[in-house]
């Protein structure tokens, strides 16, 4: 069964730049869309963007100017990079996995979140 | 922006039946995707594509839809199914949108 495990700095100044990594286990990056998707403190979830397989790329527009993905599919791992963060992006981030053909953009795999804080 | 509205929360005695509504002014044709999240844990899928539930998810787990408003339903509910529940779909442009998530207490 594939999973997921990320990581990456839990705190930052504000102006820096956010970066996580998530690591696939058990599975391919192909026929699959990989997102990212945040959590605030106490609030819902949003949706980051997503990069398949092949390297193509889709934002949530209210992010698109600061985000940036990658995969490496030779570490089987992708990548997230948003730059400058303000406090309104303290959140938990996820890692997630589509469930391929089927599954019509559910989210099926999940990684168990890295905690970032903006705080100067 | 393209919203999907949750009730904030549902109140239920074990083993009667939650409902949990999704609604919006227009209800795209993508289907939509419901998630459970207990504290501290990241979301695990409840169901997808309305009504299609996964491997692992107890049966007592379904989801309908009628037209604008798509329904997951905890039939005979656990005190292990306090939770919040998302749900989830796109819009025409791509872009994935979570509903605003509803807590389901067990009394």
């Amino acid at each position: 069964q594939v999973q997921l495990q990320q990581w990456g700095a839990g705190l930052l100044a504000p102006s820096e730049t956010l970066s996580l990594t998530c690591a696939v286990y058990g599975g391919s990056f192909s026929g699959y869309y990989w997102s990212w998707i945040r959590q605030p403190p106490g609030k819902g979830l949003e949706w980051i963007g997503e990069i398949n397989h092949s390297g193509k790329t889709n934002f949530n527009p209210s992010l698109k100017s600061r985000v940036t993905t990658s995969l490496d599919t030779s570490k089987n791992q992708f990548s997230l990079r948003l730059s400058a963060v303000t406090a309104a992006d303290t959140a938990v981030y996820y890692c997630a996995r589509d469930g391929g053909s089927g599954y019509y953009h559910a989210f099926q795999r999940w990684g168990q979140g890295t905690p970032v804080i903006v705080s100067s | 922006s393209y919203e999907l509205t949750q009730p904030p929360s549902v109140s239920v005695s074990p083993g009667q039946t939650a409902r949990i509504t999704c609604s919006a002014d227009a209800l795209p044709k993508q289907y939509v995707h419901w998630y459970q999240q207990k504290p501290g844990q990241a979301p695990v899928l409840a169901i997808y594509k309305d009504s299609e539930r996964p491997s692992g998810i107890p049966e007592r787990f379904s989801g309908s839809r009628s037209g604008t408003i798509v329904t997951l339903t905890i039939s005979g509910v656990q005190a292990e199914d306090e939770a919040d529940y998302y749900c989830q779909s796109s819009d025409s442009s791509g872009t994935y949108v979570f509903g605003g998530g509803t807590k389901v207490t067990v009394l």
